[in-house]
């Protein structure tokens, strides 16, 4: 079955680059009936959806978070990419990637990764 | 924006007790809710879809209704596996996907 895993640093610092990778296992990120998204969760607070992207690199992302956030895709590597720029502490959370499911217009998320912390402090 | 609320924001219950939590849209997202459950320092794991329909492999004791604006997920008997937050989750606004803030479910 289909597996998830975010991978990139834990900590960055304010102002900078945050910078994530989910590789997928057990599938091909090519597979046209998907997207991928990510969604993140700070700490005792609710999950918040960042932005989506499939494999020829079509995209959408949050309205509160699009003008900070860049997705990207490398099927060769069967990977995805987050970068969210100019980060305070505010984005100190959990980032997960998860595949997206669709069924007529209703979409939801499955699996999901493990999740991995990013810390945002000097 | 839709926003997405739920109740209670917590609750103690014992094994074998039914629970109901409710999530409730700001406006008409007609049946466009899923719901999960997260454990306690685990990813979300989906358990209803479609604001009814039962994700594959989930055990029955969970189901889901409503549409409109007021859902409910309910678990028939609570088993000791089941203690976790879970949250719900709208589809409704096109590519702009919304999360309840999660009710926590504890054992009393």
């Amino acid at each position: 079955q289909v597996q998830l895993q975010e991978s990139g640093p834990g900590l960055v610092k304010p102002s900078q680059t945050l910078s994530l990778t989910c590789t997928v296992s057990g599938g091909s990120i090519s597979d046209g009936s998907y997207y991928w998204s990510w969604i993140r969760q700070a700490d005792g607070k609710g999950l918040e959806w960042i932005g989506r992207i499939n494999f020829i690199g079509s995209t959408n992302y949050s309205p509160s978070l699009k003008s900070r956030v860049i997705m990207s895709v490398d099927t060769s590597k069967n990977q995805f990419s987050l970068k969210m720029s100019s980060v305070t502490a505010a984005d100190t959370a959990v980032y997960y990637c998860a595949r997206d499911k669709v069924d007529g217009y209703n979409y939801w998320f499955d699996p999901w990764g493990q999740g991995t912390l990013v810390t945002v402090s000097s | 924006d839709i926003q997405m609320t739920q109740s209670p924001s917590s609750l103690s219950a014992s094994v074998g007790d039914r629970v109901t939590i409710t999530c409730r849209a700001s406006q008409n997202i007609r049946n466009y809710l899923s719901w999960y459950q997260q454990r306690p320092g685990k990813a979300p794991k989906v358990l209803i879809y479609a604001a009814s329909n039962l994700q594959s492999g989930v055990p029955s004791r969970f189901s889901g209704s409503g549409s409109g604006t007021d859902f409910t997920l309910t678990i028939s008997s609570l088993q000791p596996e089941d203690f976790a937050t879970y949250h719900c989750q709208q589809s409704h606004t096109t590519f702009v996907f919304t999360f309840g803030p999660g009710t926590k479910v504890d054992i009393k």
